[in-house]
């Protein structure tokens, strides 16, 4: 089982560009949620998808959108980028039913540097 | 509405001696309370995770935590720390049941010296 999978592993872009990034979950999760870390700080929750559809959402702007994939691959988008969104995205999988109560499992991350 | 707020920001220890890393939280219903561990430049890894089951949780690498609900704490403590210990550790909540949304602390920083 190869975990939870992220890429890419670094990017760097510039003000006002899109960006995209993506995640595999782990064999068996059906749930991806996805978290930005910013320098020194603690992984703050973007949204969470299932079935397809977006089910719970942090406070982030609609900037921030997503779309997970029959496969349950998941991934992010960040339109006109902001220097402040440089940051750590992290990527959670776990089953939305009937597995321990909300343990995620988490990605490497990817690692967003925005100029 | 839940919380976290992990009292220190930095812990430093000598080798061999115990660790204690301080979190209370704060939640409107039953909660699900997690320590993960995040070692530079890799992922967070899940140390131990309380469920309304015993209130002492034993997790991996000799760390444990108790929960407290009339102090609203879950301390994570160690015997005795090894150098490998070093990293940054996040107390985290969640509400009980299906899949949802992790709020996490700030971090502890913790450092390890000889």
């Amino acid at each position: 089982d190869a975990g939870v999978t992220q890429s890419p592993t670094h990017l760097i872009k510039t003000r006002g560009q899109q960006v995209t990034l993506r995640c595999s979950p782990k064999s068996g999760h059906d749930t991806v949620s996805w978290y930005q870390q910013a320098l020194g700080q603690g992984p703050q929750f973007i949204f969470q998808y299932y079935e397809e559809e977006e089910r719970q959402r942090g406070n982030f702007p609609d900037r921030f959108s997503g779309h997970q994939f029959p496969n349950y691959s998941s991934e992010l988008n960040v339109n006109a980028l902001l220097l402040g969104d440089s940051a750590l995205y992290l990527c959670a999988s776990s089953p939305w039913a009937g597995g321990p109560a909300n343990e995620q499992f988490f990605g490497p991350g990817t690692r967003l540097t925005v100029l | 509405a839940q919380s976290v707020t992990q009292l220190d920001s930095h812990v430093s220890v000598s080798e061999g001696t115990p660790v204690l890393l301080r979190c209370n939280y704060s939640s409107s219903y039953s909660p699900s309370l997690f320590w993960y561990v995040q070692h530079p430049n890799k992922g967070l890894q899940l140390l131990l995770k309380y469920t309304s089951a015993a209130t002492l949780v034993k997790g991996i690498n000799g760390f444990e935590a108790e929960f407290k609900k009339s102090e609203t704490s879950f301390h994570l403590t160690k015997p005795s720390a090894h150098m490998s210990d070093a990293a940054e550790y996040f107390c985290v909540v969640s509400p009980t049941g299906t899949a949802s949304k992790l709020t996490f602390g700030t971090g502890t920083r913790l450092q390890v010296t000889l």
